[in-house]
């Protein structure tokens, strides 16, 4: 089974419009955290936003946000006001302690591939 | 401050010979990671180094294994190579750990012919 699923290989967006990228994650660890990469066409991935499992506010970081539902097991990030410069793969990843190796592991999802239409 | 450094940028290599990747993180950052990127595996983590110990590692077979020196500079050295280990190499440094925010430095693109 997948660790990190996103189900969106692409989507397009209308400049200034405000997009929702899907993220579920798999685990059954008590602690754990879920992040949120941007992958330009460049190669460089930036980090974008961090959501730990115990933490019961979704995270914000300018316009970009979290919305982190636990039970659901969801992690969908949200980017408000796009603009062209989002344009970007968009990566879902999460670190688990893998208690039978006795150490952490950081699995990413598949991606999904972000155009802002001017 | 300086980003992170990943030296060479392009590398081109034939079956069955090594290779040495090096990375050089943030100024104060003692935690240095590796990614592998394929189009057909996606981001694979690695492993991880802190103040020159490896303190996480990946699935990933013997051939792969790295060290982290008293600068936290780091190096990947892959043995052996196969066609299946063309790919982006990836290393990304943080203050505490690849758990907590990371910075990615612009990988090593390898190509095993």
């Amino acid at each position: 089974a997948q660790k990190i699923t996103q189900t969106q290989p692409g989507m397009f967006v209308q400049e200034k419009e405000a997009v929702t990228l899907d993220c579920t994650y798999d685990t059954s660890d008590q602690s754990y955290g879920l992040f949120w990469y941007k992958q330009p066409s460049s190669g460089e991935m930036i980090f974008l936003i961090y959501q730990g499992s115990y933490d019961e506010q979704n995270a914000t970081e300018g316009r970009y946000s979290l919305n982190f539902q636990k039970a659901r097991k969801s992690a969908n990030l949200v980017i408000s006001a796009s603009q062209l410069g989002d344009s970007a793969m968009y990566f879902c990843a999460m670190r688990e302690t893998l208690s039978n190796f006795g150490n952490e592991k950081l699995t990413f999802g598949t991606g999904t591939r972000l155009t802002i239409i001017p | 401050k300086a980003g992170v450094t990943q030296t060479p940028r392009y590398l081109i290599k034939t079956r069955g010979q090594q290779v040495t990747l090096s990375c050089s993180p943030i100024s104060g950052h003692r935690s240095v990671s590796w990614y592998q990127q394929t189009p057909g595996q996606g981001l694979q983590f690695l492993f991880e180094y802190f103040s020159e110990t490896q303190r996480n590692k990946g699935n990933f077979p013997g051939r792969f294994s790295g060290r982290q020196f008293s600068n936290s500079r780091s190096e990947m050295n892959v043995s052996t190579l196969e066609l299946g280990d063309s790919a982006l190499y990836l290393c990304a440094s943080s203050p505490w750990g690849f758990g907590y925010e990371q910075y990615f430095g612009p990988g090593t693109r390898l190509t095993v012919t």
